[in-house]
């Protein structure tokens, strides 16, 4: 079976780090793109950014660079998100995402269960 | 970066009712527009891929259209479980921007 699964919730204070994890099975994790996508409580979707796990290239979204870092490491077939200093605003539920088609970014048919993130004093 | 914007934001209908939710995006997408739903407390689902490809195991009552900038997700017959939110993509430029979402509230 095709899934993604991701690392369970996490609760941290504003300034701490983080990384939250999505693992891919039952396809070839090497020829995928996998992107992370988050939504604020209440919230629609937002495209965070997407990554290679093939040779690591890596797309933001404008109004996530430099506030993630998004990263694989493709002999254990997962794909990582990371913040160096969490503020409240990063309250949310993350999802990795995969697309329908190998080597193609879009069009996602496989989503992980979702990480959610609660950032507070 | 692309906008995509949805509308209505929210919809009463009743079951059996035609629904039909239209996005617009800011430049010509051609067709590279999917529709997602999503439930309460769960993951987005693909629904339409491509503007008008109905995803595998999605029930024929779900149909999209459109090209350039304009697109509509229509339900024929609406199902009690229908009620979810939908959002539209993009996906002709990086960021695949979503669209803010409709709501479908039972009435």
């Amino acid at each position: 079976e095709v899934q993604l699964e991701q690392s369970g919730a996490e609760v941290k204070k504003p300034g701490e780090s983080l990384k939250i994890s999505c693992t891919g099975s039952g396809f070839s994790f090497t020829t995928y793109w996998i992107a992370w996508v988050r939504q604020m409580p209440g919230k629609g979707l937002e495209w965070m950014g997407i990554i290679y796990p093939g040779d690591s290239d890596v797309r933001y979204s404008p109004s996530f660079q430099g506030q993630v870092t998004i990263s694989a490491d493709k002999s254990i077939n997962t794909a990582y998100l990371q913040w160096t200093s969490l503020k409240a605003s990063d309250t949310a539920m993350y999802y990795c995402a995969r697309p329908k088609d190998a080597y193609i970014m879009d069009t996602f048919d496989i989503w992980g269960q979702g990480t959610k993130a609660t950032v507070s004093s | 970066d692309i906008q995509m914007t949805q509308s209505p934001s929210s919809l009463s209908p009743s079951v059996g009712d035609r629904v039909t939710i239209t996005c617009r995006a800011s430049q010509s997408i051609v067709k590279y527009l999917n529709w997602y739903q999503q439930k309460p407390g769960k993951a987005p689902k693909l629904l339409i891929y491509a503007a008008s490809s109905l995803e595998s195991g999605v029930p024929s009552r779900f149909t999209g259209s459109g090209s350039g900038t304009d697109f509509t997700l229509t339900i024929s017959s609406l199902q009690p479980e229908d009620f979810a939110t939908y959002y539209c993509q993009q996906s002709y430029n990086t960021p695949h921007s979503f669209g803010q979402g409709t709501k479908l509230q039972i009435k």
